[in-house]
């Protein structure tokens, strides 16, 4: 497709549970980026990827919060021991090759994760 | 550090109406700011950027924002909306490090009344 895909759309997990979300975005993207927006909130920054590197990470909240980009295209983002508070939608994004501070970000439709 | 504060949570306009969503930002660099356009159950779609060219800016669907230096704000706006109008909307600016990341406020929730 033309545009970031995320997978899945919506997931449900009990609480102590792994889930990974998975993130295709759009062919050539070099930049790849994780938020996570809670209901009724902003998208908050997680970690950043270009290519296969994980140059910024500063947003996880936790060591149970883990990204990763082996290939430099699909990424996946894994959290471990899933708590209520994860509760939120995963949003991916991407952006082209050789676009600095006006490059914009091009957003897939998330992932909605609840934790019971 | 950079950051963007959107002023009201809600907003209730009637068809044919003004549009304007605030948005004031803080930054220690010349500002990059974006708007964002989020409809139910999609992602976020880019409606408008400035990146230090024209201080008035225009974007999809009619919108427009202006950059005020002095008011330190890029609110939008839109003369007459319309139902299709009604949808989240986020401001962002862009962050200081290299990574491209946007930094972004709240969201306002914009209302259309018929």
């Amino acid at each position: 497709g033309a545009g970031v895909s995320q997978s899945p759309r919506y997931k449900v997990a009990k609480r102590g549970q792994d889930v990974a979300l998975r993130c295709d975005p759009i062919s050539g993207h070099v930049s790849l980026f994780w938020y996570q927006q809670a209901l009724g909130q902003g998208p908050e920054f997680l970690t950043y990827f270009q290519n296969e590197a994980q140059l910024d990470k500063s947003g996880l909240p936790s060591d149970r919060f883990f990204a990763e980009r082996p290939e430099g295209s699909v990424s996946t983002l894994k959290i471990q021991r899933t708590q209520q508070e994860d509760s939120a939608v995963y949003l991916c994004a991407s952006r082209p090759r050789d676009r600095g501070r006006d490059g914009e970000l091009f957003f897939g439709e998330g992932s909605r994760l609840t934790v019971l | 550090a950079q950051s963007v504060t959107q002023l009201g949570s809600h907003v209730s306009v009637s068809e044919g109406a003004l549009v304007l969503l605030r948005c004031n930002y803080s930054s220690s660099v010349p500002p990059y700011l974006f708007w964002y356009v989020q409809y139910p159950n999609q992602g976020l779609q880019l409606l408008l950027k400035y990146t230090s060219a024209a201080t008035l800016v225009k974007g999809i669907n009619g919108f427009e924002a202006e950059f005020k230096k002095s008011e330190t704000s890029f609110h939008l706006t839109k003369p007459s909306a319309h139902m299709s109008d009604a949808a989240e909307y986020f401001c962002a600016v862009h962050g200081s490090s290299n990574t491209g990341k946007l930094i972004f406020g709240q969201g306002t929730t914009l209302q259309v009344k018929p």
